[in-house]
């Protein structure tokens, strides 16, 4: 089965932006893919972001973004905050019905 | 708001069977365009998707799982659950239950998850 990949760790300083890849190990990622992107806190249930590649959830600031850079879908915050630090996972459609998960990425906001 | 909350033993012995219940709340579970989900976090592995539940009881399974894995539903009760048959120290694990929205591919709602350790 196909593999799911994100960046393991990454960090920002306040007020910065970063982007967060999800990649796929037997392609591209397209938006036939309908990536989406939560966000976990330890202890907590995920928290949609994104979905259908660029669609904010009900509630997400627009500060987070999502897009297609590459070959990779993306997740972009701008002007990161303390409280952005948290685990990010993405999650890609692979069709006939199978969804398959990122590792996820820890953010470190610093 | 819809809400899920997953409920069931924490600890079960190995090659016996894991039943979990998810109850929503707040909401139909036989609203149309969504499907129900389950999945879980292994410690030390990413999340991994285990299959969904239409209202009709139509099942979409992870097909890189053993086919131990069966999901039902109870439309009478706003519920579906999750049986794991054999179940070894492989499958401990934090497991969620989600609403897919099947319109936008996005899972919308999770419950809090509930861990599930496999040991004698």
């Amino acid at each position: 089965q196909a593999v799911v990949t994100q960046e393991p760790s990454s960090s920002v300083s306040p007020g910065g932006t970063v982007t967060l890849t999800c990649g796929l190990s037997s392609g591209s990622v397209s938006t036939t893919y309908y990536p989406s992107w939560y966000q976990q806190t330890p202890g907590q249930a995920p928290r949609p972001l994104i979905y259908n590649t660029d669609t904010r959830s009900s509630g997400v600031p627009d500060r987070f973004s999502g897009s297609i850079v590459g070959n990779k879908a993306a997740l972009t915050i701008s002007g990161a905050q303390a409280d952005d630090e948290s685990n990010y996972f993405c999650v890609l459609y692979l069709g006939s019905g199978i969804w398959v998960f990122g590792g996820g990425t820890k953010l470190t906001v610093l | 708001q819809v809400q899920l909350q997953e409920s069931g033993p924490g600890l079960v012995k190995p090659s016996q069977t894991l039943s979990l219940t998810c109850t929503v709340s707040g909401g139909s579970i036989s609203s149309g365009g969504y499907y129900w989900a389950w999945i879980r976090h292994q410690p030390g592995k990413g999340l991994e998707w285990i299959g969904f539940i239409f209202s009709s009881g139509s099942t979409y399974y992870n097909p890189s799982l053993k086919s131990r894995f069966t999901i039902s539903i109870d439309t009478s009760k706003n519920q579906f659950s999750l049986n794991v048959n054999s179940v070894t120290a492989a499958d401990t694990a934090v497991y969620y239950c989600a609403r897919l929205y099947s319109y936008g591919y996005v899972l919308d709602n999770w419950g809090q998850g509930t861990l599930v350790t496999v040991s004698s």
